[in-house]
């Protein structure tokens, strides 16, 4: 079964110091990664996906195969990255695109 | 652009009621998922419409029904409601093969 595993529950790193969230996945086919954030009293927006290669507000993330993982990276934290992130896979069948989303992790910025 | 409105907000209901939850999708998406999302987990799949008919459907029984109409709004009815169907449900709207754009939810407690 395709299933997304993010380990931490909370992560708290400095302002300035390095960040990363960790996502592993288990999927049988070509796997579409997501991260989506969720900032205090707003709604779950997409921040990343894997196809587009691209970085947002300094985050990167890179699809290891080998090691079936999707971690989430910034090199240099700030306060504003305070939020709830949730990494996906996209699993589409007959057409329809389903979300597997893992439990989330809660970074929290300290200053 | 409102992006995806979901109404209501916020819903109490008792044990064996039946509740209609909204979502009015983003300007020009024609594709509606829902999402329930329990406390501390993330968000699972309910199911998908497109074209007014369910495309996909997750682990969920059959007292969870939907509706699309010609608009592309949607509708979620749960029936005979459990404690346990308290959560978040989230709407999220996409062309078929898009982003997911999430609306803010609905909280729906049973007592």
């Amino acid at each position: 079964a395709q299933r997304v595993t993010q380990p931490e529950k909370l992560l708290s790193v400095f302002k300035g110091a390095p960040v990363e969230l960790k996502c592993n996945y288990s999927y049988s086919g070509s796997p579409e990664l997501f991260w989506y954030v969720q900032y205090s009293r707003q709604r779950l927006q997409l921040l990343l996906r894997h196809i587009s290669r691209e970085s947002i507000k300094g985050f990167t993330a890179d699809l290891n195969k080998g090691e079936t993982s999707f971690h989430l990276k910034k090199p240099f934290a700030q306060e504003e990255d305070s939020a709830m992130y949730y990494c996906a896979l996209s699993e589409i069948i007959q057409g329809a695109q389903k979300l597997v989303f893992g439990q989330g992790t809660r970074l929290t910025i300290n200053p | 652009d409102a992006g995806v409105t979901q109404s209501p907000t916020h819903l109490i209901k008792t044990r064996g009621q039946q509740v209609t939850l909204r979502c009015s999708p983003k300007s020009g998406h024609d594709t509606v998922s829902w999402y329930q999302q329990a406390l501390g987990q993330g968000p699972q799949f309910i199911f998908q419409y497109y074209e007014e008919e369910e495309r996909q459907r997750g682990n969920f029984p059959d007292r969870f029904s939907g509706h699309q109409f010609p608009n592309y709004s949607s509708e979620l009815n749960v029936n005979a409601l459990l404690l346990g169907d308290s959560a978040l449900y989230l709407c999220a709207s996409s062309l078929p093969r898009g982003p997911l754009h999430f609306g803010n939810g609905t909280r729906l407690t049973v007592t």
